[in-house]
């Protein structure tokens, strides 16, 4: 079964600090997307980042990277030079094809807290 | 980019009321729209995918004679929530995607359902 895990519930970092928010996941698709979303208070779904699993170079998409080790089956998100307006949750997905239909499985999240 | 919108943005109701929820795909087509619940604290989960024209499929434990989903047009879909009950209250919000944009789903803004 498609699975993703996100073992930081939350993380506190300094601003201007880069941060890595961790994300691994299981399937045995060969074919398959992974994404990271950005959820402010305001509940909106905000897409970041995306990575397909034969991309041979990792996605970066201003200060958002993501760290794709396929072997390890991890997807990291990197953020450089954060900032204030970063605090929010994140949530890392995979879209798999189940039962023949297009679907997005979600992490749990990580609620990520930029102190000034 | 792509725009989806929700109506409405809120709703408070009495308990055993319907409340009907619109997602709209503004500058495009969407053939498939997802919806997803997302419980305070929690993950979103999906609910539901709907094809235009055809039945929504729903996920396992979601009672389709209480979430009724109609996909009319290909920029809108509806969900109501039939005799809705206050463990009906959370966060609602849909997704669309297109064919050729499998690298994401476009979200809406959400629907904060509260039910008394």
């Amino acid at each position: 079964a498609q699975k993703i895990t996100q073992t930081q519930p939350g993380m506190f970092v300094q601003e201007k600090e880069a941060v890595t928010l961790d994300c691994t996941y299981d399937t045995s698709d060969q074919s398959y997307g992974l994404f990271w979303y950005k959820q402010p208070s305001s509940g909106e779904m905000i897409f970041l980042i995306y990575q397909g699993s034969y991309d041979e170079q990792n996605a970066t998409e201003g200060r958002y990277s993501l760290n794709f080790q396929k072997a390890r089956k991890s997807a990291n998100l990197v953020i450089s030079a954060s900032q204030l307006g970063d605090s929010a949750m994140y949530f890392c997905a995979m879209r798999s094809i189940i039962q023949g239909a297009q679907k997005l499985v979600f992490g749990q999240g990580t609620r990520l807290t930029i102190n000034p | 980019g792509a725009v989806v919108s929700q109506h409405p943005s809120r709703v408070i109701c009495k308990s055993g009321t319907s409340v009907k929820i619109e997602c709209r795909s503004l500058d495009f087509q969407a053939t498939t729209m997802f919806w997803y619940r997302q419980f305070p604290k929690q993950s979103l989960m999906l609910m539901a995918t709907s094809n235009e024209g055809s039945k929504a499929t729903y996920e396992q434990g979601v009672e389709k004679d209480k979430f009724l989903i109609n996909h009319a047009s290909l920029t809108l879909s509806t969900l109501t929530v039939t005799s809705a009950h206050p463990e009906d209250s959370s966060f609602y919000i849909c997704s669309a995607s297109y064919p050729g944009g499998e690298k994401t789903q476009y979200f809406g803004p959400g629907t904060r359902l509260l039910v008394l």
